[in-house]
């Protein structure tokens, strides 16, 4: 099972260089998200998708970008990258487990490391 | 999402159990207590959850005070390979999809 992929792995930037980090779920998830974890912190939510269709911005979506192109996939932008986005990015999908939203199990992708010079 | 409060670190033998408390006073009856781990720089991974009743699967159990102001994930017997940072999460319901991550407990697992 491929689970949550994310691509590329790895990434270097110029500052305002743009690009998109690529994800995409075989799990037949609705949900899925995008977190950035910077060093010795936690993750912190950028945008998440409860649906195709729809996204909504999480903690920090300053200077991103998303597209939920399908059920499979979600994408994340950056129009013009900055040295304060270097950091990775985790994308993640959840199932549902019960009657309730609310009692789901996340599943991560490995990760994207950006570095913006 | 309520407040989640875990201690920064902690260290564990090799072979007993790990404790790890979590804070939630704040917490509402229809909110689950969330446990996820990450291992390096590598993904998190879920480990288990809960809503009133303490819960065990392969790799924990999670016991939850009877008021629901705070958890404990237990590791009945850590290995090395438990050394990790753990997240304890109260998910809300109804508020569309927001799983916040706060900073977690550095669990070193040692010889």
């Amino acid at each position: 099972n491929a689970g949550v992929t994310q691509t590329p792995k790895f990434q270097v930037l110029k500052t305002g260089q743009s690009m998109t980090l690529q994800c995409a779920q075989d799990m037949n998830h609705n949900s899925m998200y995008w977190y950035r974890q910077d060093p010795g912190m936690g993750l912190r939510l950028i945008y998440y998708s409860a649906s195709e269709g729809t996204t909504d911005k999480g903690e920090v979506p300053n200077g991103y970008n998303v597209s939920r192109l399908n059920k499979r996939e979600f994408s994340l932008r950056l129009e013009s990258a900055a040295p304060s986005q270097t950091s990775v990015y985790f994308c993640a999908s959840s199932e549902v487990l019960g009657r309730y939203s609310t009692n789901e199990k996340l599943f991560f992708g490995s990760g994207t490391q950006l570095s913006v010079l | 999402d309520a407040k989640t409060t875990q201690p920064t670190s902690m260290d564990c033998a090799e072979g007993r159990a790990a404790n790890l408390p979590c804070n939630h006073s704040t917490i509402s009856g229809n909110e689950y207590v969330y446990w996820y781990r990450q291992i390096h720089s590598q993904g998190p991974q879920y480990i288990i959850h809960g809503l009133k009743n303490n819960e065990t699967n392969e790799m924990a159990s999670l016991i939850i005070t009877e008021d629901r102001k705070s958890s404990t994930l237990i590791l009945p017997h850590a290995t090395l390979r438990d050394t990790a940072v753990y997240y304890c999460i109260v998910r809300v319901y109804n508020q569309g999809g927001k799983l916040i991550f706060g900073q977690g407990t550095e669990l070193s697992v040692k010889p």
